[in-house]
């Protein structure tokens, strides 16, 4: 399983937006980019994913360094629902999902 | 949008009962997953399920556990005796084939032993 890093913790203001950085300097080239987010008192929801190019979705941006060693995923504009712990993790075929510690996202009104 | 459904939401059972935690994943999807967290802590990896069996576990999933695809539409987590420290929600997950697939995940089960 690929390693990453993420910061602890981050905080910003509603309606502006959110960069969340993370290092996944290990990742194999057939990994793909996820990211996952858990709302409060909620199962892990599905925000985003990418290999190579970048991605743009409902929900997000994502990012991804040219060699691939690191991602962003982007809320252009962050809402206080937006309050959440975010999870970037690589992930192959039909390998399982690992969740690291993630970054504490608060969102000031 | 599809989802994974998890009952019950909330179960409390006495310390050496046996309990069932039971999902009803996507459809059409390939891979099952269950995972845990302990309040305050991340979420931990048990056990994954492909084509009817146990792809692969975690050192959490001892024998005390254990998963069956009975009807190809329900999965389910059996905890044969519980312990105190079992005490957690447990998240039932499944996804399509590839890694270009994306996960999804039941709203939980509360699982309280006293």
């Amino acid at each position: 399983d690929a390693k990453t890093t993420q910061p602890n913790s981050m905080e910003s203001n509603e309606e502006e937006p959110v960069h969340l950085p993370c290092n996944h300097s290990t990742i194999s080239g057939t990994d793909y980019i996820h990211w996952y987010r858990q709302l409060p008192s909620q199962g892990p929801e599905y925000v985003i994913h990418g290999l190579t190019s970048n991605v743009n979705n409902r929900m997000a941006s994502l990012a991804i360094a040219e060699d691939r060693k690191s991602s962003t995923l982007i809320l252009h504009r962050a809402t206080l629902r937006d309050a959440a712990v975010y999870y970037c993790i690589p992930l192959e075929g039909a390998q399982k999902l690992v969740f690291g510690q993630g970054t504490r996202l608060t969102i000031n009104p | 949008e599809p989802e994974v459904t998890q009952t019950p939401s909330h179960q409390v059972t006495q310390m050496g009962q046996e309990v069932i935690l039971r999902c009803v994943p996507i459809s059409n999807h390939l891979y099952f997953y269950w995972y845990r967290q302990i309040l305050g802590q991340k979420v931990e990896f048990l056990v994954s399920f492909y084509n009817n069996e146990i792809s692969e576990k975690s050192e959490i999933f001892d024998d005390q556990f254990s998963v069956e695809r009975p009807d190809g539409s329900n999965f389910t987590l059996k905890i044969r005796s519980t312990k105190l420290e079992d005490s957690a929600m447990y998240f039932c997950a499944s996804r399509g084939q590839g890694g270009n697939t994306e996960a999804f995940f039941g709203q939980g089960t509360r699982l309280t032993v006293v």
